[in-house]
C-alpha cells in the first residue's frame, strides 16, 4: 500500500539552527514526491517537487530510493518558516497525492 | 491568475442535516480535486475529475457523499446526512494537464457537525 510517514508531529528550533523534517514513503513503482507548506492563515502551497531538484527559500529534499525516504531540509531556520510542512506522494500522471500527517515547524527568535 | 476559490469559509450544521460546498478552480484547469482534512491529519482524496468526468472516487462515502462537476468548470461536494466524524475542512484543488506539476489549493471549507 502507498504511504507517507512524517515521524515528527511537532520539530522545534532556534533561529540560525539547521532543519530537518523527515519523510518516509512506501510505494512499489517510481513515486513523485512533493513538499506542501502551510502557513498561519494560508492555503496549502507547493514547496518544492523532488523531479524539478530546485531549492525554494533555501529548503532542499533529496530523494533516497534505499532509504524511501524525501527528508526536508534547510541549513539555517528563520523564523518566518514557522509553518505545517507535508510530505506528499503521487503515483506518475494519475495527478493524485497522498500526504503524510504533517510536521509543524516552530523557528524560535 | 485568480486562485482557486471555495464557499462558505465556515460551515457549522447539526447531525443528519445535509450540507453542500462549492469550488470554482483556476480557468483552464481541467483536473478537479477535493480532500478531506481531519483536524491533526493530512488532506485524503474524495474525488478527482478530469473535465466533467469522475477519474477516482475510491475513497468517497457514496452513501451519504456526492459531487459533480458540471461542464467541466465549478464543482460542488454534498454530504446528506451529515455525521459528527465528517468535521474536517474540505479542500478544492485544480491542476493543469499533466497532473501533478502546477497543484493549486482553495482556502477551504471549514465544517463542523454538532
Amino acid at each position: 500500500a502507498q504511504r507517507v510517514t512524517q515521524p515528527e508531529k511537532l520539530l522545534s528550533v532556534f533561529k540560525g539552527a539547521p532543519v530537518e523534517l523527515k519523510c518516509n514513503y512506501s510505494y512499489s513503482g517510481s513515486p513523485e514526491l512533493f513538499w506542501y507548506v502551510q502557513y498561519s492563515r494560508q492555503r496549502l502551497q507547493l514547496l518544492l517537487r523532488h523531479i524539478s531538484r530546485e531549492s525554494i527559500k533555501g529548503f532542499t529534499a533529496d530523494l533516497n530510493k534505499g532509504e524511501t525516504s524525501f527528508h526536508l531540509k534547510k541549513p539555517f531556520a528563520q523564523e518566518e518558516d514557522s509553518a505545517m510542512y507535508y510530505c506528499a506522494l503521487s503515483k506518475s500522471n494519475t495527478g493524485k497525492l497522498i500526504f503524510g500527517q504533517g510536521t509543524t515547524l516552530q523557528v524560535k527568535p | 491568475e485568480a486562485g482557486v476559490a471555495q464557499s462558505p469559509r465556515y460551515k457549522i450544521i447539526e447531525k443528519r442535516q445535509s450540507v453542500a460546498f462549492w469550488c470554482n478552480p483556476i480557468s483552464g484547469h481541467a483536473t478537479l480535486y477535493w480532500y478531506q482534512q481531519i483536524l491533526g491529519q493530512g488532506p485524503k482524496l474524495l474525488i478527482q475529475f478530469q473535465n466533467n468526468g469522475v477519474v477516482d472516487d475510491s475513497q468517497l462515502p457514496k452513501d451519504r457523499f456526492s459531487a459533480e462537476r458540471l461542464k467541466g468548470v465549478d464543482s460542488t461536494l454534498k454530504i446528506q446526512p451529515a455525521k459528527l466524524e465528517d468535521s474536517a475542512v474540505y479542500l478544492c484543488a485544480s491542476s493543469s494537464p499533466g497532473g501533478n506539476y502546477g497543484y493549486t489549493f482553495g482556502s477551504g471549507t471549514r465544517l463542523t457537525v454538532v
